[in-house]
């Protein structure tokens, strides 16, 4: 899977869109792009996935640059309930394990 | 969607027993299953690979003969934490993706999490 880097923390106000990057800018032609999050003390949920084009979903967007060397998730109205660790990961859908980063630990405030 | 089940959600022991942590889809069938373990404020590390009906494929550094695993049905993995120590204590995640579905649509689903705590 490719390295992916985003940034360890974010602040986001409730009711407020939370834009959170990810960069991967060595990601290979056949790798998808997965977004999961880590609510303190429990497993993780997936969000959104995508290869080339934007994505939307009920939970979030995901917008993919043309040259898929970044992307970000979008929360469109976050709430208090969005706050948990958000992980980007690059992955080619090899059917191997999911390798997580440190990912962004996003914190929406009242 | 898509369930997977892990118990017990917490448990605690003594030093030197041993621990059974299992992970089931509740509505899927898995012929592959992940196991990850997360130290506190640290990211999900995987452990092992459990592969139904045949041995599981550990990480570097992982022990195969500490970390017990089983994966003796399609719906069903175990995790034994044997002759536990406190260092082993953490929080032990597994995850599971249907089988039946295509790998470039299915996302992998993940259990609630097992704490561990060796006393």
């Amino acid at each position: 899977d490719a390295k992916t880097t985003q940034p360890p923390s974010m602040d986001c106000a409730e009711g407020r869109a939370a834009n959170l990057p990810c960069n991967h800018s060595t990601i290979s032609g056949n790798e998808y792009v997965y977004w999961y999050r880590q609510i303190h003390s429990q497993g993780p949920q997936y969000i959104i996935h995508g290869l080339k084009n934007n994505e939307t979903n009920e939970m979030a967007s995901l917008i993919i640059t043309e040259d898929r060397k970044s992307s970000t998730l979008i929360l469109p109205h976050a709430t208090l309930r969005d706050t948990a660790v958000y992980y980007c990961i690059a992955h080619s859908n090899s059917g191997y394990a999911l390798n997580f980063g440190k990912g962004t630990s996003l914190l929406v405030t009242p | 969607g898509a369930v997977v089940s892990q118990h017990p959600s917490r448990v605690i022991c003594k030093s030197g027993t041993s621990v059974k942590i299992e992970c089931r889809s509740l509505d899927f069938q898995a012929t592959t299953m992940f196991w990850y373990r997360q130290f506190p404020k640290q990211s999900l590390m995987l452990m092992a690979t459990s592969n139904e009906g045949s041995k599981a494929t550990y990480e570097q550094g992982v022990e195969k003969d500490k970390f017990l695993i089983n994966h003796a049905s399609l719906t069903l993995s175990t995790l034994t934490v044997t002759s536990a120590h406190p260092e082993d204590s953490s929080f032990y995640i597994c995850s599971a993706r249907d089988s039946k579905k295509d790998t470039n649509t299915g996302e992998l689903f993940f259990g609630e999490g097992s704490r561990l705590t060796v006393l």
